[in-house]
């Protein structure tokens, strides 16, 4: 059974900090990582990651992969109070179809 | 260019009404998903549809059933609702060669 940890499980910051957010997995056959901004609704996606050591970039957000030790992080700089949200981390199995198993995701509050 | 729409946006039953919540994509997405959202536990997958014609279960298939219309509608029952059914649905869907998923606005349903 494929399985995503995220942690910390909620972070307060103030606006102008750095975060860093972690995400574990296990999975069988490992397809992609997707990361996910959830606010008040329906997640929007930020960035799917396939190989490792590869920054994906946009704007103030980063993302990297490391497949060997099996775990992406996502990071923010110079935050910003519109950055509070649920941050989720999604795998995908190539022996799942296009199934995607979340992990409970991160809850960012950003203080001005 | 709508994406995914889902209706009702909110919804009260009782104890052993039922009802179906509807799904619609226009992206001409192969895959369709079914979720839900409770408090701390991220996203649980509940039944999805990899094409048209063919569903499957997810991590928590009990209390659901679901039919896949057409290519554009996927639509998810519950035959007798439970209180433990309370929750934000999600529906979502996908390109079957990309694993990114597109969600809809959700559904917030109270069974009292």
């Amino acid at each position: 059974e494929d399985k995503v940890v995220q942690s910390p499980l909620s972070l307060v910051v103030h606006e102008g900090d750095t975060v860093t957010l972690n995400c574990s997995y296990e999975v069988t056959n490992f397809r992609s990582l997707l990361w996910y901004k959830q606010e008040k609704k329906a997640p929007t996606f930020l960035f799917m990651l396939t190989s490792s050591g590869i920054e994906k970039k946009s704007g103030r957000l980063s993302s990297i992969l490391d497949k060997k030790e099996l775990f992406s992080i996502l990071n923010i700089t110079a935050t910003q109070t519109g950055d509070s949200a649920v941050y989720l981390c999604a795998v995908g199995d190539n022996n799942a179809g296009n199934m995607l198993t979340f992990g409970g995701g991160t809850r960012l509050m950003v203080k001005p | 260019n709508a994406g995914v729409t889902q209706t009702p946006k909110f919804q009260v039953l009782k104890t052993g009404q039922s009802m179906t919540l509807q799904c619609a994509q226009d992206m001409n997405h192969n895959s369709m998903y079914w979720y839900r959202q409770d408090p701390g536990m991220g996203l649980r997958l509940i039944y999805y549809s990899a094409s048209e014609g063919t569903t499957d279960k997810g991590e928590v298939p009990n209390g659901y059933n679901v039919s896949r219309l057409n290519k554009r509608e996927f639509s998810l029952r519950l035959e007798s609702a439970a209180p433990s059914q309370t929750s934000v649905y999600f529906c979502a869907s996908s390109d079957r060669v990309y694993n990114e998923q597109f969600f809809g606005p959700g559904t917030r349903l109270t069974v009292l």
